[in-house]
């Protein structure tokens, strides 16, 4: 089993779209958990952390439950520019440095 | 305020031969992770430096390695190269090691091809 394992994509949605993606992960002792957003043959950028109360950043809103080891990440109202690869991130050990990532999933907006 | 910033862009070596990738740190922070990244995949953690040691490693072979310097600049090393080491290779910098919710910045990457 992958550490941390997320929906198989693509996604292919129009514009104004809701969208969620999946996550799950492995180690129960995991600490910190964070969405990362890679555009093509680009670097990941921070999308946003997740933390056990749901945090909410404009359009995006990410959820965490411990119990079943499940991370999500909803975006409504879906712009072009919202096409990317989204990657799901587990820092196993919070330790900074040594973070896990899913194989990410694509998502394309079309208008 | 220079972010983390890696060199060179693009590489292309022979199966066999040996290779170096350079990594400046974003200015402010003091450890370095590598990355690789194959076509399709996720980021794979190669290993972290922090005062010029490597704190942590993955689950990669000693063929790679790597060095920090002084000014927390970094490199990795990777010898006898293989056609799967063909991949996107990422620097990442953050600070305070120990803290695990710190997010970490990362370079635009060196994209490796082995022939």
């Amino acid at each position: 089993r992958k550490e941390v394992e997320q929906d198989p994509g693509p996604f292919n949605v129009p514009e104004g779209a809701t969208v969620a993606f999946n996550c799950t992960y492995s180690n129960s002792a995991s600490q910190s958990f964070f969405w990362y957003r890679q555009d093509c043959r680009k670097e990941p950028k921070l999308l946003m952390s997740v933390y056990s109360s749901g945090n909410e950043d404009g359009r995006f809103t990410a959820q965490l439950n411990r119990a079943s080891q499940y991370i999500s990440l909803l975006i409504r109202d879906s712009k072009l520019s919202d096409s990317a690869t989204y990657l799901c991130v587990v820092n196993p050990y919070n330790q900074g440095g040594k973070l896990i990532f899913g194989q990410g999933t694509e998502l394309s907006v079309k208008p | 305020d220079a972010g983390v910033t890696q060199s060179p862009t693009h590489l292309i070596k022979t199966r066999g031969q040996q290779v170096t990738l350079r990594c400046s740190p974003k200015s402010g922070h003091d450890t370095v992770s590598w990355y690789q990244q194959a076509l399709g995949q996720g980021p794979q953690f190669i290993f972290q430096y922090y005062e010029e040691e490597e704190r942590q490693r993955g689950n990669f072979p000693d063929r790679f390695s790597g060095h920090q310097f002084p000014n927390y600049s970094s490199e990795l090393n990777v010898n006898a190269l293989l056609l799967g080491d063909s991949a996107l290779y990422l620097c990442a910098s953050g600070s305070i090691p120990g803290q695990g919710n710190s997010p970490l910045h990362f370079g635009n990457g060196t994209r490796l091809t082995v022939t």
